[in-house]
């Protein structure tokens, strides 16, 4: 398997443009996470699915971030307008299992955003 | 509050053991995992402990005590290429909310 594909790996971007970035979870995963990873405020869970639903968006920062997740192969996160503080690393990770336990998390490469 | 916290740094020297701990504020999670993400690359998975006591996986060990809310990463026979940043996480049973921890820097001396 080729693992877990995020697209773009960077995107440089002006601020108050739309961004969108793409991710391929790993075939058979019911589960998909997107993470955000600043030097500031460390790892954060942004959002995840399950069977393509919505399970937790409380860490998504405000308005301005949604995420979608139409079938069971690709998911993406939008920025809605762009902010300089946006920058950071996002990654997308993807796991298979109950809802009832934990499941090992396979993590993408990661985007690289920045925001001029 | 639901917290994980970890040392931030932690400086050992090649060939030594190093202990990571990961003390929490919460309870109710499935069990404590561990992930290690080298500089520029991606968080990879190392163990996961359901159950109270020991879990070994080569160089690697991982413990949970759920009466103590502590758990730790105990690497062995240090090497150069452990430098990295390590994280602990839970999944919690009320809302199947994921927890990090902030992550501990890991620098390995020669």
């Amino acid at each position: 398997d080729a693992g877990v594909i995020q697209s773009p790996r960077h995107e440089v971007t002006e601020m108050g443009q739309e961004v969108t970035l793409r991710c391929k979870p790993i075939s058979g995963h019911d589960y998909l996470f997107w993470y955000r990873q600043t030097m500031m405020r460390g790892l954060e869970l942004l959002i995840y699915f399950n069977n393509n639903v919505p399970i937790d968006d409380s860490g998504m920062p405000e308005d301005r971030f949604s995420a979608k997740m139409p079938n069971a192969s690709f998911s993406t996160l939008k920025i809605q307008p762009s902010e300089p503080r946006d920058s950071a690393v996002y990654f997308c990770a993807s796991s298979s299992g109950g809802l009832s336990s934990y499941n090992e998390q396979f993590f993408g490469p990661g985007t690289r955003l920045t925001v001029l | 509050g639901q917290s994980l916290e970890q040392p931030s740094e932690v400086t050992a020297v090649e060939g030594a053991i190093v202990q990571i701990n990961c003390t929490y504020q919460t309870s109710g999670f499935y069990g404590l995992s561990w992930y290690q993400q080298h500089d520029g690359g991606a968080p990879t998975f190392l163990s996961y402990n359901a159950l109270d006591g020991l879990e070994e996986t080569g160089r690697f060990s991982s413990f949970l005590s759920r009466s103590d809310s502590y758990g730790y990463l105990l690497l062995q026979e240090l090497q150069m290429k452990d430098s990295a940043s390590y994280f602990c996480a839970v999944k919690m049973r009320s809302n199947y909310q994921l927890i990090w921890g902030a992550g501990t820097k890991l620098i390995i001396k020669p």
